[in-house]
């Protein structure tokens, strides 16, 4: 069974310090992974995805295929990160998600 | 260009009520796929449609169906609502599904309370 799993549904953490959000799946065969974000009174909007291993917003991700991994990380966390961030998963040939849980990410000053 | 617009924004119905919600996706955008979002379940998928058709449904009672129009906008609906189905009812839209392809955008959403 398909399935994504943010272990974390709360993180706080301060200005300048490192963030990482944690992302396991399961999965048979070969998944694409995303991450969306949902800023306050804004929509879901794409933030990354792994198959084109871009940094967006200071943000990357990297699959682990061993470890079913695909966590999300920023060097040095900036107010304006605050936000919803959900991991998610698609079938292939379909637009089918599976969106984990999803993280409470809060920047503190 | 304009993006998914999602109506209404905000519904009140009572028990045993249905509703019918409606959803445009980006222009040239033919799939089209609806999500439940609540506190307790998160987001849920409930169906995708392209070209009219539909290509995968999640696990939700039958009272809940839905349908792709020509134009490639969406409707769908919820008969015998229960309190339960109060919810964020996303949609996103996407010019192809399929492996490696474009990103779903998601519309704002219509928030349906049941009472």
């Amino acid at each position: 069974a398909q399935r994504v799993t943010q272990p974390e549904k709360l993180l706080s953490v301060f200005k300048g310090a490192p963030v990482e959000l944690k992302c396991n799946y399961s999965y048979s065969g070969s998944p694409e992974l995303f991450w969306y974000v949902q800023y306050s009174r804004q929509r879901l909007q794409l933030l990354l995805r792994h198959i084109s291993r871009e940094s967006i917003k200071g943000f990357t991700a990297d699959l682990n295929k061993g470890e079913t991994s695909f966590h999300l990380k920023k060097p040095f966390a900036q107010e304006e990160d605050s936000a919803m961030y959900y991991c998610a998963l698609r079938d292939q040939g379909a637009q089918k998600l599976v969106f984990g849980q999803g993280t409470r990410l809060t920047i503190n000053p | 260009k304009a993006g998914v617009t999602q109506t209404p924004r905000y519904l009140i119905k009572t028990r045993g009520q249905q509703v019918t919600l409606s959803c445009s996706p980006i222009s040239g955008h033919r799939s089209v796929s609806w999500y439940q979002q609540t506190p307790g379940q998160g987001l849920q998928f409930l169906f995708e449609y392209f070209s009219e058709t539909q290509r995968n449904k999640g696990n939700f009672p039958g009272r809940f169906s839905g349908r792709q129009f020509s134009n490639s906008r969406s409707e769908m609906n919820v008969s015998t609502l229960e309190l339960g189905d109060s919810a964020l009812y996303l949609c996103a839209s996407s010019s192809l599904p399929g492996t490696g392809g474009p990103e779903a955008f998601f519309g704002q959403g219509t928030r349906l309370t049941v009472v």
